[in-house]
């Protein structure tokens, strides 16, 4: 298996819901991340796991709550967020010793998350 | 703080036209590079990448990327570009120090022409 796989695809919620975003991946990658993506824009990086301990926030607003429940699994919970929230949200994994990463980082496909 | 530009924003071109984008970045140090490709309303994928050794490297696609340290580059090369190839371009840079940080640059939007 040498894919990131990301639940839901689309997701529309409002602005007093709560959901949560699945990324799974069974690489044996030690490190986990979570990117979000406007239209027309680069990834910026929100959240790095690594040996699923949260190691970076890029001062992500407190309604994004990541959590890495075990060393395949990275979730994404959300809670009163905002239009301007609305993006694609995509997880990437990479074996944590880059010394040894000949395949760098995999993405997965997305959720398109409309916040309405 | 690392940044990583592209500085053609948009690129228009015919098929079968060679192709160059090109990628700068700021880091002094060690880096790893990486272009990915987005097409429409698809994830990002590999294209290709550099970590160490022959600073020539071929990806998939017929891409290939050439590092120049001295210009801290990272340009992307096609000799003949196909309709297929109409995607979105990023550049990427990991400082070897950064905590396995990925930076993108702004991405170049390429649009050919059939």
């Amino acid at each position: 298996d040498t894919e990131v796989t990301q639940t839901p695809k689309h997701l529309v919620m409002g602005m007093t819901n709560k959901k949560s975003l699945k990324c799974e991946q069974h690489m044996g990658h030690r490190a986990m991340y979570w990117y979000k993506q406007k239209a027309k824009k680069p990834p910026e990086l929100m959240f790095v796991y690594s040996y699923e301990k949260l190691s970076i926030n890029e001062s992500v607003p407190s309604r994004f709550s990541p959590e890495c429940p075990n060393s395949s699994l990275l979730n994404l919970h959300l809670h009163a967020l905002q239009p301007e929230d609305s993006a694609l949200y995509l997880c990437a994994s990479s074996q944590r010793d880059q010394g040894t990463a000949a395949n760098g980082y995999t993405f997965g496909s997305g959720t398109r998350l409309t916040v309405v | 703080a690392q940044s990583v530009s592209q500085h053609n924003h948009h690129v228009i071109l015919s098929e079968a036209a060679s192709l160059e984008l090109g990628c700068n970045y700021s880091y002094g140090g060690t880096v790893n590079l990486f272009w990915y490709v987005q097409y429409p309303g698809q994830h990002l994928q590999l294209l290709l990448k550099y970590f160490s050794g022959d600073p020539l490297v071929k990806g998939i696609k017929g891409f290939e990327a050439e590092f120049i340290k001295s210009k801290f580059s990272f340009n992307l090369r096609k000799p003949s570009v196909q309709w297929s190839d109409t995607a979105e371009y990023f550049c990427a840079v990991k400082e070897n120090n950064a905590g396995n940080m990925l930076t993108f640059g702004g991405g170049t939007r390429l649009m050919v022409k059939p």
